[in-house]
């Protein structure tokens, strides 16, 4: 069956880095473009990252445009996150989901916390 | 702003009909996603393209869509259903995706 699981989440100080990884397992890993969305304690969903199925194409939220890279090791079927210049407003449960038909995001972990805080 | 509006909150007596719509310029010409978000758990999608659902999901939800509106409605609410419903669409630029600020269903 299907499974994103992500890790490397904890509590990091303003303008520290952080990255965060999304093992999937039980699909074909790299036929999928995969996306990170987060959510602030609290608050809504924000899509964050997207990555295209070859890693060729990567996509950024205004809000963490220049901070944040998304990457993939489809020999690892792993997603990553790295997340630079971190912000007090960047805490948040972070998700990685498997884009699908639509387009739409079918399957999500469970997620990882990132507090950022001094 | 991610540029989709929703209603913060609705009510629907158990077994009655609620829809939630979800507005914005990007939904001229892409469709909405829709998902369900019971607390302390991840996103489910419920629906995605025009009216289709994952398998597991109930037939009582369905969408529709038109101009720059998207509606979810969940026919027959069951106590179960009580959520945040988010929708979803690709921004007007074909890259960037957005999410509406989520509706909070009530079931009464």
């Amino acid at each position: 069956q299907v499974q994103l699981v992500e890790s490397g989440g904890g509590v990091v100080q303003p303008e520290r880095s952080l990255r965060l990884s999304c093992a999937a397992s039980g699909f074909s890993f790299s036929a999928y473009d995969m996306h990170w969305v987060r959510q602030a304690p609290g608050k809504g969903l924000e899509w964050v990252a997207s990555i295209s199925y070859d890693g060729n194409n990567k996509y950024y939220a205004d809000s963490v445009k220049g901070r944040f890279t998304i990457s993939r090791d489809n020999s690892k079927n792993t997603v990553f996150l790295q997340m630079n210049g971190l912000r007090v407003e960047d805490t948040a449960l972070f998700y990685c989901a498997r884009e699908f038909a639509g387009p739409s995001f079918d399957y999500w972990g469970e997620g990882t916390l990132v507090i950022v805080s001094s | 702003s991610s540029g989709l509006t929703q209603d913060p909150a609705v009510s629907v007596a158990l077994g009655q009909t609620v829809r939630i719509t979800c507005q914005g310029d990007s939904l001229r010409s892409h469709i909405a996603s829709w998902y369900q978000q019971r607390p302390g758990q991840a996103p489910v999608l419920v629906i995605y393209g025009l009216n289709n659902r994952p398998s597991g999901i109930p037939g009582r939800f369905s969408s529709s869509n038109s101009g720059d509106t998207s509606s979810l409605t969940i026919a027959g609410a069951q106590a179960e259903d009580e959520a945040d419903y988010y929708c979803n669409s690709r921004a007007s630029d074909n890259s960037h995706y957005a999410f509406g600020p989520g509706t909070t269903v009530t079931v009464l």
